[in-house]
């Protein structure tokens, strides 16, 4: 099976600064990897996705980057704002199976 | 494009009682899955339907939760009798369908439940 996990519960950043959020996931068979954005009373917003076959993919002032050889995924925010403050959650899921998901990192972007 | 409804936002019950939530996902998304979220974690999968047939529910506690998609379309997710570690908010996702590449789940609000 699969299992996400994230390095920190919290993520305090300025606003203005750059965020760097990290996951791990467990089996080398993931293919498809996604970043959720869930802010308070509210259901996972898709943010931003990669294939296994990336490892590195751009939107609008969010990067994700995925190191299949270590098993880690990481997302970047570029010049954080206050509207950036939620849960992040990254997600993984095996070709024809379900997403399975990390405990989540809450981002609180600081005046 | 309409998002995936679910109802109701809010419920409240006492243990032992039962409770139903409903789920509409988004026009022509052949998987449907019911996700729980306690509180501080992350959503935890339930049970996956592909069209009106089960995928996965090897996570669903099948002595007090029930599922069904009778018709491809909507769903119901079913508790009885609950217990107060059924607190949670249960989310309600569409997707495209699982074998299809680049694929995201969309997520509704959520059913927060209590049990008291």
């Amino acid at each position: 099976g699969e299992s996400v996990g994230l390095h920190l519960p919290t993520l305090s950043v300025q606003e203005g600064d750059n965020s760097i959020i990290n996951c791990a996931y467990s089996n080398s068979a993931s293919d498809y990897f996604i970043w959720y954005k869930q802010e308070s009373g509210k259901g996972p917003q898709f943010i931003i996705d990669i294939r296994s076959n990336m490892d590195k993919r751009q939107g609008q002032r969010v990067t994700v980057l995925l190191n299949k050889t270590v098993k880690h995924l990481s997302l970047q925010i570029a010049a954080t704002q206050p509207g950036d403050s939620a849960v992040y959650f990254c997600a993984a899921r095996n070709y024809g199976q379900n997403f399975v998901f990390g405990p989540g990192t809450r981002l609180s972007v600081l005046p | 494009e309409a998002g995936v409804a679910q109802s109701p936002r809010y419920k409240i019950i006492e243990k032992r009682q039962s409770v139903a939530f409903w789920c509409n996902p988004i026009s022509g998304h052949a998987t449907l899955y019911w996700y729980q979220q306690i509180l501080g974690q992350g959503p935890k999968l339930l049970i996956q339907f592909q069209n009106n047939g089960v995928v996965d529910d090897s996570q669903l506690p099948k002595d007090r939760f029930s599922a069904e998609r009778l018709k491809g379309v909507d769903s119901t997710l079913k508790i009885q009798p609950a217990k107060l570690e059924d607190s949670a908010v249960y989310l309600c996702a569409s997707s495209l369908g699982v074998r299809v590449m680049n694929t995201e789940a969309f997520f509704g609000q959520g059913t927060r439940l209590t049990v008291v």
